[in-house]
């Protein structure tokens, strides 16, 4: 089956640094990928839709400024947390879309722990 | 308003037991309808689907749902539970049956098997 994958997969960082967060499409290329945060025993929120070599989408109430979001190319989103804070501490799930069929690919998740 | 409902935040059963978990929905569009696993610090991995056709839909590891229109549902049910089934179950539905792909997901329930 497809294949998604995230880097890192935890990351523990000072506050006020930035940390980026990779997801990558490792054998279709994605169109459209998504990136969701979800709060520990709780569900996913999505944040924002990332379509390839255009600004991405962000949900209600999701900052654009603190979670930026580059969709490069077919096979790569980043999500980078600026300035992160203690509040930002989450597991951040990404999942890309494969053109044709229009199924959904989760990656592993990124823990984010900001101290 | 739409919105998608887990009504059991978890479920404990024993091995061998049937199992059943409940997911309602309230839409005034047509939706297509998901069921993801999630085992601890993962991604989610896709179990089953329905977009169209038959209401009854067999998924991956013996698990199957039925989408029923009138009620709104689509619980998803299995017959024998193994150890190994123990992870977050999450009900997700499209909204629009469509091009957006986005998802929105249940509170998620926990499923614990018990030897």
């Amino acid at each position: 089956g497809a294949v998604v994958s995230q880097h890192p997969s935890w990351v523990i960082c000072k506050s006020g640094t930035s940390v980026k967060i990779e997801c990558r499409s490792l054998d279709f290329q994605a169109t459209t990928m998504f990136w969701y945060r979800q709060f520990p025993k709780q569900s996913l929120m999505l944040m924002a839709t990332s379509n390839e070599g255009s600004k991405a989408t962000y949900e209600q109430g999701v900052e654009k400024d603190k979670f930026l979001i580059n969709h490069a190319s077919l096979t790569l989103s980043t999500l980078t947390v600026t300035s992160a804070h203690p509040e930002d501490s989450s597991f951040y799930i990404c999942s890309a879309r494969r053109g044709n069929t229009g199924e959904l690919f989760f990656g592993e998740g990124s823990r984010l722990t900001v101290l | 308003a739409q919105s998608v409902t887990q009504l059991d935040s978890q479920v404990p059963v024993f091995e061998e037991a049937p199992v059943e978990l409940r997911c309602n929905y309230s839409s005034s569009v047509s939706v297509y309808l998901f069921w993801y696993v999630q085992y601890p610090n993962q991604g989610l991995q896709l179990l089953l689907k329905y977009l169209s056709g038959s209401t009854l839909v067999k998924g991956i590891n013996g698990f199957e749902a039925e989408f029923n229109k009138s009620q709104t549902s689509f619980h998803l049910r299995k017959p024998s539970v193994h150890i190994s089934d123990t992870a977050e179950y999450f009900c997700a539905v499209n909204f629009g049956g469509g091009s957006n792909y986005k998802l929105t997901f249940g509170k998620g329930t926990l499923l614990t098997v018990n030897p």
